[in-house]
């Protein structure tokens, strides 16, 4: 079946660059996305990838997706202390559904 | 545009008891999603309908779960009786026709004890 595979933990310094993967099993996903849910919130839509793209850039953000090794990431860039909260990758619609990944969980170090 | 609405935010109640969520979708949107989400987990589908009708109910723990959408707008998820292990996040969601970007409202926290 569909499955969608994160490492649960990233830290990482002020001002670095974060770069948090994922992969995925539905070679039939028509998109990739990454959502990102703080403490008590819902998930909020960050960014996402149409399925025959390589890249996609956005501000701080850039998705790059490896469709043959079936692998995406997401680096945010000159990461700040606004940014650590959970990000979960997502592939779909299969169907008409979606499918998240456990989540990572970004913290960001001062 | 206003987001999802998810009513109410926190509850808690005791096994064997009965509960219900509501959620009114973002205007326009004639798909709508329930998800069950598990401290530490991602979130996982329970239902999905397309206006009034479900779309896909295969998740769906049917013999104490139910939803309905009964005007295509607003929709509500019911447990009874409710177990331990269905303490959860429950998120709704919502994506209009032709979209495959989905919103999501700020999500239920149910505790059962």
């Amino acid at each position: 079946g569909e499955d969608v595979e994160q490492s649960l933990f990233l830290s990482v310094r002020e001002g670095d660059s974060s770069v948090i993967n994922c992969t995925y099993t539905d070679s039939s996903s028509t998109y990739l996305y990454w959502y990102k849910q703080e403490p008590g919130a819902g998930l909020q839509l960050l960014t996402y990838i149409f399925s025959n793209m390589d890249m996609k850039q956005d501000q701080r953000l850039t998705v790059l997706l490896n469709k043959k090794d079936k692998h995406l990431s997401l680096r945010i860039a000159d990461t700040q202390t606004g940014d650590s909260a959970i990000y979960f990758c997502a592939e779909g619609p299969s169907g008409q559904n979606f499918v998240f990944g456990p989540g990572t969980r970004l913290s960001v170090l001062p | 545009e206003a987001g999802v609405a998810q009513s109410p935010r926190y509850k808690i109640i005791e096994k064997r008891q009965s509960v219900a969520f509501w959620c009114n979708p973002i205007s326009g949107h004639a798909t709508l999603y329930w998800y069950q989400q598990i401290l530490g987990q991602g979130p996982k589908l329970l239902i999905q309908f397309q206006n009034n009708g479900v779309v896909d109910d295969s998740q769906l723990p049917k013999d104490r779960f139910s939803a309905e959408r009964l005007k295509g707008v607003d929709s509500t998820l019911k447990i009874q009786p409710a177990k331990l292990e269905d303490s959860a996040v429950y998120l709704c969601a919502s994506i209009s026709a032709g979209s495959y970007e989905q919103y999501f409202g700020p999500g239920t926290r149910l505790t059962v004890t």
